[in-house]
């Protein structure tokens, strides 16, 4: 059990840019949840997979949001035209779901700077 | 939005022991409360979880009400490290996050 790894760890852009951070779960997690973070807040959920199906979406999230996890292990999470708003910390958290009492494994989480 | 609510912050001295509550009044019979803890810089660790019973583990204990509207988080000795921010939530399909409660640990 390596936890959960999300790479980068920092990323500073410039506005305008495409980002794309990615997570990987624990091996053998078939949930895979964002979320995202801004100082003084707790985490705001952004969107979660079960395997390869992308299965809720956060109404907040705009278009310029979009997350993938192609073959249910690794996600990527790409953010295109960058605002300084998008400034936050992204969070990736995993579990396995054989019940809705599971327990979920977050990862350290990218830093994201949107100059 | 959260279906709990939390004091935003709390107070305690080291080794002494740490009582954190946590309203959750639309609780229904098939929501288990698990509660999770953030230290700077860090993502959300697990901490425990029940459903009606109290439970303990090397972390904490979990006491649960009656009428299961409520919970508190019990540290049992507070030390410099369990400074972070806690965070009681209903567990659903997704994991919906409130502001938590912010403990200072004063030595």
């Amino acid at each position: 059990d390596t936890g959960v790894s999300q790479d980068p760890r920092h990323k500073i852009t410039k506005r305008g840019q495409n980002v794309t951070f990615r997570c990987d779960p624990i091996s053998e997690h078939n949930r895979l949840y964002w979320y995202r973070q801004t100082l003084g807040q707790g985490p705001e959920f952004l969107t979660y997979f079960q395997n390869e199906a992308q299965l809720e979406k956060s109404r907040l999230l705009s278009d310029r949001f979009s997350a993938e996890r192609p073959k249910g292990s690794f996600s990527t999470l790409e953010i295109q035209r960058t605002e300084q708003g998008d400034s936050a910390m992204y969070l990736c958290a995993s579990s396995l779901e054989l019940a809705t009492n599971e327990k979920l494994f977050f990862g350290s989480g990218t830093q994201l700077s949107v100059l | 939005d959260a279906k709990t609510t939390q004091p935003n912050s709390m107070e305690s001295n080291e080794e002494e022991p740490v009582h954190l509550p946590c309203n959750h009044s639309t609780i229904s019979g098939t929501d288990y409360i698990h509660w999770y803890r953030q230290l700077p810089s860090q993502g959300p660790e697990y901490v425990i979880h029940g459903l009606t019973s109290n439970v303990n583990n090397r972390m904490a204990s979990l006491a649960i009400a009656e009428d299961r509207k409520s919970s508190t988080l019990i540290l049992h000795r507070a030390t410099l490290r369990d400074a972070a921010v806690y965070y009681c939530i209903l567990r659903e399909d997704k994991i919906i996050f409130g502001k938590g409660t912010r403990l200072h640990i004063l030595p």
